[in-house]
């Protein structure tokens, strides 16, 4: 177990509503990111968080959005849902930017 | 569990034997090199790493060799067990993408008792 805990584990939505999943960051660790893993896919870049601020981008549209708290814990939000949201999302926390990356169990989310 | 990577490539290894899987990137500015593995329903586990200034890196059953001329890596496991069995991803970044991982499309690997 690497502690970094997501939730839930899993939902269903519909297309056109929003979403918002959690992450918890192993203790100490101060990065939090956010990837997307599409069935049969290696995980893709969502965005970064480094002491509450966004570090960094993948390609995704601004209707994917973030949040970091002072305790380190993160939320992924997506609006407007759409079929292709469907997907594991994934965080993983590391200590400083440069560190290894630790992943959570992910939350897999299915939208209808 | 669910299941990850149903048409991902497929290595097939009997129970002991060694395992050799392979991961060809595209960025000649990747420094730092990671291998993950997953098992279903979970997320990805780190297993080793190495850096652009090594071309070997030894762990415990897990060899990680880096050909930078051709842009290869690969991931080497001695004495396969079944509990190896996983799909595993090569991940790689560079220092102008802070800690952003490019992730490649994986390889499942299949541990015959």
């Amino acid at each position: 177990e690497t502690g970094v805990t997501q939730s839930p584990t899993h939902l269903i939505k519909t297309r056109g509503q929003q979403v918002t999943l959690r992450c918890s960051s192993q203790s100490g660790h101060n990065t939090v990111s956010w990837y997307q893993q599409a069935l049969g896919q290696g995980p893709q870049f969502i965005f970064q968080y480094y002491r509450e601020e966004e570090n960094g981008r993948g390609n995704f549209p601004p209707r994917f959005s973030g949040l970091q708290f002072p305790n380190y814990s993160s939320e992924l939000n997506v609006n407007a849902l759409e079929l292709d949201d469907s997907a594991l999302y994934l965080c993983a926390s590391s200590l400083e930017l440069a560190g290894k990356q630790y992943f959570g169990p992910g939350t897999r989310l299915t939208v209808t | 569990g669910e299941s990850v990577g149903l048409h991902l490539p497929t290595l097939s290894v009997q129970e002991g034997d060694n395992s050799i899987i392979n991961c060809a990137y595209s960025n000649s500015a990747s420094d730092y090199f990671i291998w993950y593995k997953q098992e279903s329903g979970k997320g990805p586990q780190f297993i080793i790493d190495i850096r652009s200034n090594m071309d070997k890196r030894q762990g415990q059953r897990v060899t990680v060799l880096l050909n930078k001329t051709v842009k290869h890596l690969s991931l080497q496991i001695a004495a396969t067990q079944p509990g190896d069995s996983a799909v595993y991803f090569c991940a790689e970044t560079h220092n102008n993408a802070g800690n952003m991982l490019t992730f490649g499309g994986g390889t499942r690997l299949m541990v015959k008792p």
